[in-house]
């Protein structure tokens, strides 16, 4: 099936640093989706794009969809102990379903 | 509202046992869906519903069943576990298709041995 590329596998971060992970993948996307799965719990929402180029934010998060639709990077400004959690990309063509990246690990060192 | 609710939480099956993980949603959504989370894959669909009486196989459906007779509920059933089956499962639901905001269970921990 359909694969994306999230990198990196996983991030060591001293608190109030700034993240950036990207998605990739070598078909076109017309959705591009952010999740955060913390330990024990399903992923939930973060960020939804629906267009080429479409810049949105949700609070210290920010994501775009790359202008090629074939990539989506996510950033988290000044980050915080809570943002610990594993970052899911997930993208869609067309009719089909979502597929899903591997996640990105985030650990945040106090 | 209670949301996407699942059990077990956590389940131990030997090879070859069958068993439901069971997933329950008050949210009054039409499309529902199973995914399997596995270390260094993602998540992976199995099987979705489109609305009652509807169902149809995802990217992995093998040695997995789903039925859905009410709006509510979307069991997961395995006929005969294998190792390969160990994971966690996720169900989730969104109002529409998945092109609205799909809401995911807490998952169920499955190991077979």
């Amino acid at each position: 099936g359909q694969q994306l590329n999230q990198s990196p596998q996983s991030m060591f971060i001293q608190e109030g640093e700034d993240v950036s992970m990207n998605c990739t993948s070598s078909s076109i996307f017309n959705t591009w989706l952010w999740y955060k799965q913390e330990p024990g719990e399903g992923p939930v929402l973060l960020i939804a794009l629906y267009k080429a180029g479409e810049l949105t934010s949700n609070g210290r998060l920010t994501a775009q969809f790359g202008i090629t639709r074939k990539d989506s990077f996510l950033n988290i400004s000044a980050s915080i102990p809570s943002d610990v959690g594993i970052y899911f990309c997930a993208g869609r063509r067309g009719a089909q379903k979502l597929v899903f990246g591997q996640g990105t690990r985030l650990t945040i060192n106090p | 509202n209670a949301g996407v609710t699942q059990t077990p939480k956590f389940q131990v099956l030997k090879t070859g046992q069958s068993m439901t993980l069971q997933c329950a949603q008050d949210m009054n959504h039409e499309y529902m869906s199973w995914y399997r989370q596995d270390p260094g894959m993602g998540l992976r669909l199995i099987h979705y519903s489109v609305g009652a009486g509807i169902t149809d196989q995802g990217e992995v459906p093998n040695g997995y069943n789903v039925s859905r007779s009410t709006t509510e509920d979307f069991p997961l059933r395995l006929l005969s576990a294998a190792p390969s089956q160990t994971s966690v499962y996720f169900c989730a639901s969104s109002y529409g298709t998945e092109l609205y905001e799909q809401y995911f269970g807490p998952g169920t921990r499955l190991t077979v041995t």
